[in-house]
């Protein structure tokens, strides 16, 4: 069973539409999740970080999280075509050091 | 920009070879994870160190070793290279605090072997 499971996609999306990104774990000891763009050919950055249960919004970005249900999304508003890109989800593993399991990605294609 | 440099950029090997890949993190910065990243994978967790000292490791073998530096630059050395190891190898550091948990990458190292 993976660990960090997100859809491949492609999720196709109209310019100045909801994106939503989702994302379910399997450690339910976990506490701290995070979500990274990668655009093609380069390394991933760090866009959300979210520690509680419900929603953190940072500009266009919101990340929602429910432990209970082990799921984490990220949605971005008025989506854009610079907003292409492949997103990544994170999930620190519960105790110890400072691991991150991630998923495989969602491509996401924002059209004009 | 996060500060993570990484080198060399590109590098191309042959099989049996040995490789060492560089990453200098921002001053401060005293644990840095290695990752390699598959195509269309997202990132697996090699090792991690803290203070020059591996603190973790991810499901690799012995072949892959690192090194962490007084100045907490590191290094990631892959020895008996095999064509799976063609990867992207990021560099990721803490910048510690109230963003303990966080982690940032350098450009990566994008390795091929033939």
């Amino acid at each position: 069973q993976k660990e960090v499971e997100q859809n491949s996609g492609p999720l196709s999306v109209p310019e100045g539409a909801i994106a939503s990104l989702n994302c379910t774990y399997s450690d339910r000891g976990s506490q701290s999740f995070f979500w990274y763009r990668q655009y093609s050919g380069k390394s991933p950055e760090l866009i959300m970080s979210i520690y509680s249960n419900g929603d953190k919004e940072d500009g266009r970005f919101t990340a929602q999280l429910n432990k209970a249900s082990q799921y984490v999304s990220l949605l971005i508003r008025d989506s854009q075509p610079s907003d292409s890109a492949t997103y990544l989800c994170a999930v620190k593993i519960s105790g110890g050091y400072n691991k991150l399991i991630f998923g495989a990605g969602t491509r996401l294609a924002v059209h004009p | 920009e996060t500060g993570v440099t990484q080198s060399p950029t590109h590098l191309i090997k042959t099989r049996g070879q040995q490789v060492t890949l560089r990453c200098s993190s921002q001053s401060g910065h005293n644990t840095v994870s290695w990752y390699q990243q598959a195509l269309g994978q997202g990132p697996q967790f090699i090792f991690q160190y803290y203070r020059e000292e591996e603190n973790g490791r991810g499901n690799f073998p012995p072949r892959f070793s690192g090194l962490q530096f007084p100045n907490y630059s590191s290094e990631l050395n892959v020895n008996a290279l095999e064509l799976d190891d063609s990867a992207l190898y990021l560099c990721a550091s803490n910048p510690g605090g109230g963003r303990l948990n966080e982690q940032f990458f350098g450009p990566g190292t994008r390795l091929t072997v033939l």
